[in-house]
């Protein structure tokens, strides 16, 4: 079944305590990217990559690493999570950045930072 | 820059009255992709529809409906007769076709909170 796939779901950790969200997708697909969702704000890009080792900034990059080593996984990476981190994480991928493309979401991570 | 608004927040119907959902973006592309989003109290988004800027075609898939304009760079979701299963959070978005630093980024409305009640 071709899907994005996200762990953890659900995760509670306290501030400065590293952590990796693990995304993976079986489609092959070239772009992926990393959204939060906020309240009120919609989703907005954290992370984005084109292809394997191609990986820039999106709206709101602070405080997030990212790594696309295989072309199938792009972890999240928090050196040191902050409570203003508490947030629902979408990891999305799609064939490539051309716009007709859909971007299929992964199940999202909710995250809380005490 | 682009810029999705999604100006409702809340809605709150009753079952079986139609609903009308408000999209409007900004862009500067001239070509580019619409979606909407559903999420259901369950969390994940579902796929609704992608609409290119270049059909203003309106579409119709059962109770749903979309009217694309252009002119007024509006992208409305109706929702017909509408059912408890309706209640969740829509996003609209919007894609550029390509280029720039926007590049495959989709940007997504603020979201509109649906409760259809019984």
């Amino acid at each position: 079944e071709a899907q994005v796939t996200q762990n953890p779901r659900y995760l509670i950790t306290v501030t400065g305590k590293k952590l990796t969200v693990t995304c993976s997708q079986n489609m092959n697909h070239e772009y992926m990217s990393w959204y939060r969702q906020d309240p009120g704000l919609g989703l907005r890009q954290i992370y984005y990559s084109m292809n394997v080792e191609v990986t820039d900034k999106g709206d709101v990059p602070e405080g997030y690493k990212v790594s696309r080593k295989e072309k199938r996984n792009f972890p999240l990476i928090l050196e040191s999570p902050s409570p203003n981190q508490t947030s629902l994480y979408f990891c999305a991928s799609s064939l490539s950045a051309s716009s007709y493309n859909e971007q299929f979401f992964g199940p999202g991570t909710r995250l809380t930072v005490l | 820059a682009q810029k999705v608004t999604q100006a409702q927040t809340e809605i709150s119907v009753v079952e079986k009255e139609d609903v009308t959902l408000d999209c409007v973006y900004e862009t500067r592309d001239t070509t580019y992709y619409l979606f909407w989003y559903k999420q259901p109290p369950s969390g994940e988004l579902v796929f609704l529809i992608r609409r290119n800027s270049f059909d203003e075609q309106n579409e119709i898939s059962g109770r749903y409906s979309w009217n694309f304009q252009k002119s007024t760079s509006s992208f409305n979701f109706t929702i017909t007769a509408s059912q408890v299963v309706d209640s969740a959070v829509y996003f609209c978005a919007l894609r550029p076709y390509a280029g720039g630093t926007s590049y495959g980024k989709l940007t997504f409305g603020q979201g509109t909170i649906l409760t259809v009640h019984p």
